[in-house]
């Protein structure tokens, strides 16, 4: 069974644009959720969607947005980039249950210049 | 709110030495306990859970007892190889979510 799939690895944007990046669930898996991890603040939850309802947000600005399609994959957006964002973001798959356990992805790693 | 507390790091060891990372956690109701560990450049990988009080979690010789009467989630390893160089993080789930202590960074060297 493939794991989580994330792109791209590796990206590189200039302050002020926009990003995408995209994330294929597991198999079967209906819940994706994001994370960031920068060296400063750690592991930061962003947002969990389930079948294609946002069902949790973390402390982040409107600039971070997400959505889930309807055949589960997922794409998260930051709008008007600050140096600050630049990251690695974490895509997580789960079956959505309460208690079932959150697979990773390789990740996304963002640098913002 | 929640949150989990780790030792800091780095934890160095010899290969073949015992290995501890502590980790506590302060949480409302009875949430799931987990370590993942990241390697260089990778994300990351979940190593063991446990899901309620006395649960132990275990894997690849890494073992960790969920202990509510003292909040905490420990992982243990009765003798550390090279390959086990990595960062450790501790976390807690509630409903999908998942909060992190900021890892502990283990080197072992030969």
């Amino acid at each position: 069974k493939a794991g989580v799939t994330q792109t791209p690895r590796y990206l590189i944007k200039t302050r002020g644009q926009q990003v995408t990046l995209s994330c294929s669930p597991i198999s079967g898996h209906r819940s994706v959720s994001w994370y960031q991890q920068t060296p400063g603040q750690g592991l930061q939850f962003l947002f969990e969607y389930f079948s294609e309802t946002q069902r949790n947000k973390g402390n982040f600005p409107g600039r971070f947005s997400g959505r889930q399609f309807s055949n589960s994959r997922s794409e998260m957006n930051v709008s008007t980039l600050e140096l600050g964002d630049s990251a690695l973001y974490l895509c997580a798959s789960s079956e959505g249950g309460s208690g079932n356990t959150i697979y990773f992805g390789e990740g996304s790693w963002l640098t913002v210049v | 709110g929640d949150s989990v507390t780790q030792m800091e790091g780095p934890v160095t060891l010899s290969e073949e030495a015992f290995l501890t990372i502590n980790c506590t956690y302060t949480a409302t109701g009875y949430p799931s306990l987990f370590w993942y560990v990241q390697y260089p450049g990778e994300g990351l990988q979940l190593l063991l859970k446990a899901t309620k009080a006395d649960d132990k979690g275990s894997n690849k010789g890494f073992e960790a007892t969920y202990r509510k009467e003292t909040t905490s989630f420990h992982l243990e390893k009765g003798s550390v190889q090279v390959s086990d160089s990595a960062v450790y993080f501790c976390a807690l789930g509630g409903f999908q979510k998942l909060v992190f202590g900021t890892g502990t960074r283990l080197l072992v060297s030969p």
